[in-house]
């Protein structure tokens, strides 16, 4: 199984910050890697499919980039509603994996 | 608006059975594949089982492989995941989610349902 990393694990920011996450697959994966965000007791929401795929209605601070074997989640100013656990997931072969998670703390 | 509703978690002994189901609205179900992702308390997500929109092909996470069952029925719009042989490790928080392409089966998410909870124990 391709094994995704991501990190960091844990990440702290102000409101009007910029941040990057990155996540980094055991193997080449192309482009198949989407980016989710998760709140407590709700369901993951997809931000990004593709790699750099911009899902519909997701704010366009959203941001992603990366091919082969790394990739970055980029917002590009904090908002209150962002604070909240970001998943890489590949879907590149037919076992599908995601990264272990970032938490994204208010500074 | 797309909407998927889960049922059937519930509580259960190590070695029993459960039936989850997922009903879906808002698009054309039998165009899409359908996948089952689960969380355990106070982890990440794993992937737990897929299937094709035409019900021809399954896949299954090593850690379920011959104890889950994913099915669907396209004329009532629900898939469907049979659990059996249930470990403590099975506890967990069970999504069920839409696949991204309606052309063919391809993993990536972009509809989820709110999750049911699955808490197997003695």
């Amino acid at each position: 199984d391709i094994h995704m990393t991501q990190s960091p694990s844990t990440l702290s920011g102000s409101v009007g910050d910029r941040v990057t996450i990155t996540c980094r697959a055991s193997q080449s994966i192309n482009t198949w890697l989407a980016w989710y965000q998760q709140k407590p007791g709700k369901a993951p929401n997809l931000l990004i499919y593709d790699a750099s795929t911009l899902e519909s209605g997701v704010p366009s601070r959203f941001s992603g980039s990366g091919s082969g074997t790394e990739f970055t989640l980029t917002i590009s100013s904090l908002q209150p509603d962002d604070f909240a656990t970001y998943y890489c997931q590949h879907y590149n072969s037919y076992s599908p994996t995601f990264g272990q998670g970032t938490k994204l703390e208010i500074k | 608006e797309v909407h998927l509703l889960e049922s059937g978690g519930g509580f259960v002994q190590p070695g029993g059975s459960l039936r989850l189901s997922c009903s879906a609205s808002g698009f054309t179900f039998s165009k899409y594949a359908m996948s089952w992702v689960r969380q355990a308390p106070g982890k990440g997500l794993e992937w737990v089982s897929s299937i094709s929109s035409s019900s021809g092909s399954t896949y299954y996470a090593d850690s379920v492989k011959g104890r889950f069952t994913i099915s669907r029925d396209n004329s009532k719009k629900t898939q469907y995941l049979q659990m059996n042989s249930l470990r403590a490790e099975d506890t967990a928080v069970y999504f069920c989610a839409k696949d991204l392409n309606d052309v063919m089966i391809s993993f990536g998410l972009d509809h989820w349902g709110q999750g049911t909870p699955v808490t197997v124990s003695s």
